[in-house]
């Protein structure tokens, strides 16, 4: 079947500190994979994509790396600010649907 | 903004009962796509609709059904409500059938089942 299993939150941080989200998925074929941020009383804003192997997916700073080898797709930022703090959803679309991790929340303080 | 809007913001209902909850996508997106958002269960999709025909469907419970009409709004039926049912659903649309192209998500209806 078709899964995301991503690290479990709360990650807490320092302003500038680097950022690993760990997400590995499990999926037949050949699924496209996202990472989805969900601020304080929103819906979720698609943050990156990457749709076949190898691809690397980078927005405002994050980047992730789709690794086939090793079913991966781990969100990092290099120096992350307190406006980063949210939630991370690492998703997959496999066949025309969509499943989602549940979710990491990332605290980063000052 | 996003440019989604979902109505109504928040809904208390008593189980047992049925619920309507609205979506209108962003000016010329042509699919939509409900999910449901509980603390026990994570983000779930649950359905997929393109111009007017439904596309995917997710862990839909059979109790649930949804919509696309002409004018491209959605709108999605829980019934025989449950405690379990107590939920953020959220809406998003894209422009395209294929769902690797970006979804813009609504700010969610927030059901209460009491």
């Amino acid at each position: 079947g078709n899964s995301v299993t991503q690290m479990e939150g709360p990650v807490t941080l320092s302003e500038e500190a680097f950022l690993t989200i760990n997400c590995t998925y499990t999926a037949t074929g050949y699924p496209s994979l996202f990472w989805y941020v969900q601020y304080p009383g929103e819906g979720l804003q698609l943050l990156l994509k990457a749709t076949k192997a190898d691809d690397k997916g980078s927005n405002k700073g994050f980047e992730a790396t789709y690794r086939k080898e090793t079913t991966s797709f781990h969100l990092e930022k290099g120096s992350v600010q307190v406006s980063d703090s949210a939630v991370y959803f690492c998703a997959l679309l496999n066949f025309n649907k969509f499943y989602f991790g549940s979710g990491t929340k990332l605290n980063v303080k000052p | 903004d996003s440019g989604v809007t979902q109505t109504p913001k928040h809904l208390i209902t008593a189980t047992g009962q049925r619920v309507t909850l609205r979506c209108s996508p962003r000016s010329g997106d042509l699919s939509v796509y409900w999910y449901q958002q509980s603390l026990d269960q994570g983000l779930q999709f649950l359905i997929h609709y393109y111009n007017g025909e439904e596309r995917a469907k997710g862990n839909i419970l059979e109790r649930f059904s949804a919509q696309q009409f002409p004018d491209l709004h959605s709108e999605l039926n829980l019934s025989s409500l449950e405690l379990g049912d107590s939920a953020l659903y959220f809406c998003a649309s894209s422009e395209t059938l294929a769902g690797d192209h970006e979804q813009y998500f609504g700010p969610g209806t927030r059901l209460t089942v009491t």
